[in-house]
């Protein structure tokens, strides 16, 4: 099935340091949603986009919904420890319809 | 309150058996979705139910695949005639808005 290009594919960093990564599609979707997966456990909700051009913060977390409708980013300020995961983008054609992931990016946090 | 809850949590089969997979919703979360994700890979779409009905079952990979929901709550996957390409974590997820889907902790079936 389709997949989102998320970049990037993985990342090192070290704590307090700003993250950043991206989604992007061919396709228009209505919603975007970002999601944070841990191992073993299923993905958690982090932001919820509906708007195009919306900018939405939670936190440490701003995501963006693109004009375009076709892209997206994640930003984390001054990471922690506990930021260390996989995370997911995942774009809604419409109401009440299945998601279209991304292909994640693995975050590493060092101390 | 309660999230999703999904069980069994693991689940080793040899192939060529059945398997059932149960997912309990949120409570009052009308639409229920199915999702699989393998080794190294992002979750694929496999049906969402609105109420007890499935308007979407394209992503169902073959015709070994089927799921149920009941009284608008639970729901079953089941998979027949397991093969190894079977092996994933099947994770559920429901949903009160039209919007924001919340999903449980997964199970990870293993075909031997």
């Amino acid at each position: 099935g389709q997949q989102l290009n998320q970049s990037p594919q993985s990342m090192f960093i070290q704590e307090g340091e700003d993250v950043s990564m991206n989604c992007t599609s061919s396709s228009i979707f209505n919603t975007w949603l970002w999601y944070k997966q841990d191992p073993g456990e299923g993905p958690v909700l982090l932001i919820a986009l509906y708007k195009a051009g919306e900018l939405t913060s939670n936190g440490r977390l701003t995501a963006q919904f693109g004009i375009t409708r076709k892209d997206s980013f994640l930003n984390i300020s001054a990471s922690i420890p506990s930021d260390v995961g996989i995370y997911f983008c995942a774009g809604q054609p419409g109401t009440a319809s299945k998601l279209t992931f991304g292909t994640g990016t693995r975050l590493q946090v060092t101390l | 309150g309660a999230g999703v809850s999904q069980s069994p949590s693991n689940k080793v089969t040899e192939k060529g058996k059945d398997v059932e997979l149960r997912c309990d919703p949120i409570s009052g979360h009308t639409a229920l979705y199915w999702y699989r994700q393998s080794l190294g890979q992002g979750l694929e779409f496999l049906i969402y139910f609105q109420g007890n009905s499935a308007p979407d079952k394209s992503g169902l990979p073959s015709d070994r695949f089927s799921a149920e929901r009941t009284g608008g709550s639970v729901s079953t996957l089941t998979i027949q005639r397991t093969q190894q390409e079977d092996s994933a974590v099947y994770l559920c997820a429901s949903s009160l808005s039209e919007y924001e889907q919340y999903f449980g902790p997964g199970t990870r079936l293993t075909v031997t």
